[in-house]
């Protein structure tokens, strides 16, 4: 089945270390999108990438990283300069850069920061 | 900038009964509009979309009209079932921003058996 693979559910770190999300797709998709949701927030843009090797910040970047090596995976890193790392967290894909294309999400991943 | 604002929640409804979830928007041009829905302990799943003024999206006996004179893109269920509980967003996409979304908060809806 094609999705969007997001790993793991949960996690835990502790305050200071640098934590890596996983995010994978098998839908061909060029566009790939992190979101961090907080209670009564909605959703927020972190980073987003619409093609291989390039990728752009979002409305929140500050203490994210990512990378987009391979057109399937665009991992997160959630560095110890983010202020408040305690959140779900969202990935999803598109079809491609140009308007008219849904966002498919992931399952999510809930980070705790102890 | 472009902004979505909801109506606040809980929403509470008793089963069969009607629903309504309010969504405004801020935005220059001629946005697409969305409703998304997260089920507990899930992602987002698209409910319905309208891509131009006047359209109708529906799905699942869930409709939403985009209003462009009052900028609005409200979500209605004539019957809601228990299976409905849920959050749901409202978002918009500009023409010159790519695939962007931005989202309203979310309303979390409640459906009593």
């Amino acid at each position: 089945d094609g999705g969007i693979t997001q790993s793991p559910k949960y996690l835990f770190r502790k305050e200071g270390q640098n934590v890596t999300l996983s995010c994978e797709q098998n839908l061909n998709h060029d566009a790939m999108y992190w979101y961090r949701q907080d209670p009564g927030q909605g959703l927020r843009l972190i980073y987003y990438s619409q093609i291989v090797n390039d990728f752009q910040k979002g409305d929140i970047a500050e203490g994210y990283s990512v990378s987009r090596e391979k057109k399937e995976s665009f991992p997160l890193t959630v560095t110890s300069a983010q202020k408040n790392p305690t959140a779900f967290y969202l990935c999803a894909s598109s079809i491609d850069r140009y308007s008219g294309n849904e966002q498919f999400f992931g399952p999510g991943t809930r980070l705790t920061v102890l | 900038g472009n902004s979505v604002t909801q109506m606040e929640g809980p929403v509470t409804l008793s089963e069969e009964a009607f629903l309504t979830i309010n969504c405004t928007y801020t935005a220059t041009g001629y946005p697409s509009l969305f409703w998304y829905v997260q089920y507990p302990g899930e992602g987002l799943q698209l409910l319905l979309k309208a891509t131009k003024a006047d359209d109708k999206g529906s799905n699942k006996g869930f409709e939403a009209t985009y209003r462009k004179e009052t900028t609005s893109f409200h979500l209605e269920k004539g019957s809601v079932q228990v299976s409905d509980s849920a959050v749901y967003f409202c978002a918009l996409r500009r023409e010159t921003s790519g695939s962007r979304l931005t989202f309203g908060e979310g309303t979390q809806l409640t459906v009593n058996p």
